[in-house]
């Protein structure tokens, strides 16, 4: 079955560090990924996504994930943190067929001045 | 152009009611997502429509709880005779095609069941 696993319910970061949030998945076969944020009291925005095209990929507000096969990682950075990106920030894989998507517990950033 | 809507944004009942809570998709997209959202639980997946059809229903917790969708647009999520286990946010997602990678997802609604 697949899963995503993110490390850490909870990261805190300063203002104009990096920003490191890990996902790690397991699937059977090549997969869809996605990073999601949600602000508070909002639904869910795409941040990035992953359809087995480039394994760098760039997303909204200077967010990237890098896919690493090998590792069965996914994992989300940003070289500066702001403090508008204090949010719960959740990965996901496409379930194979397509349809629902399977999240990870979400990992909440706080930023400090 | 308008993203998914989802109304009431809050919702509170009491126990043993039943409440409806309502989707508006993405114009134009077949797809359509029902997620649950809470504490304990993390995002849940619950149940997907292509068109009007639900190929996918395996996340619905009880038989308590159903859902439909008419005319390809819009859909209802209906839970009975509510618990206080079912206080949550229920999210909808919408997206091209069930197989089209990219679901976009509304502000969803607030269940508090008291």
């Amino acid at each position: 079955a697949q899963s995503v696993t993110q490390l850490g319910s909870h990261v805190s970061v300063s203002e104009g560090a990096l920003v490191l949030l890990r996902c790690n998945y397991s699937s059977s076969v090549p997969p869809y990924l996605f990073w999601y944020v949600q602000y508070p009291n909002q639904g869910l925005q795409l941040l990035l996504k992953y359809t087995s095209a480039a394994t760098l990929v760039k997303g909204i507000n200077g967010f990237e994930a890098e896919f690493k096969k090998s590792e069965t990682s996914f994992h989300l950075t940003k070289p500066s943190a702001h403090m508008s990106d204090a949010a719960e920030y959740f990965c996901a894989v496409s379930a194979v067929g397509g349809g629902k998507l399977i999240f990870g517990q979400g990992t909440e950033l706080s930023v400090k001045p | 152009g308008a993203g998914v809507s989802q109304s009431p944004s809050n919702k509170v009942t009491e126990k043993g009611k039943d409440v409806e809570l309502r989707c508006d998709p993405i114009s134009g997209h077949t797809a359509l997502y029902w997620y649950r959202q809470s504490l304990g639980q993390g995002l849940e997946f619950l149940i997907y429509f292509q068109g009007n059809s639900a190929p996918d229903k395996s996340g619905l917790p009880s038989d308590r709880f159903s859902a439909e969708r008419t005319g390809g647009s819009v859909s209802t999520l209906t839970i009975q005779r509510t618990q206080q286990e079912d206080s949550a946010v229920y999210l909808c997602a919408s997206s091209i095609h069930f197989r089209t990678d990219t679901q976009y997802f509304g502000p969803g609604t607030r269940l508090t069941v008291l």
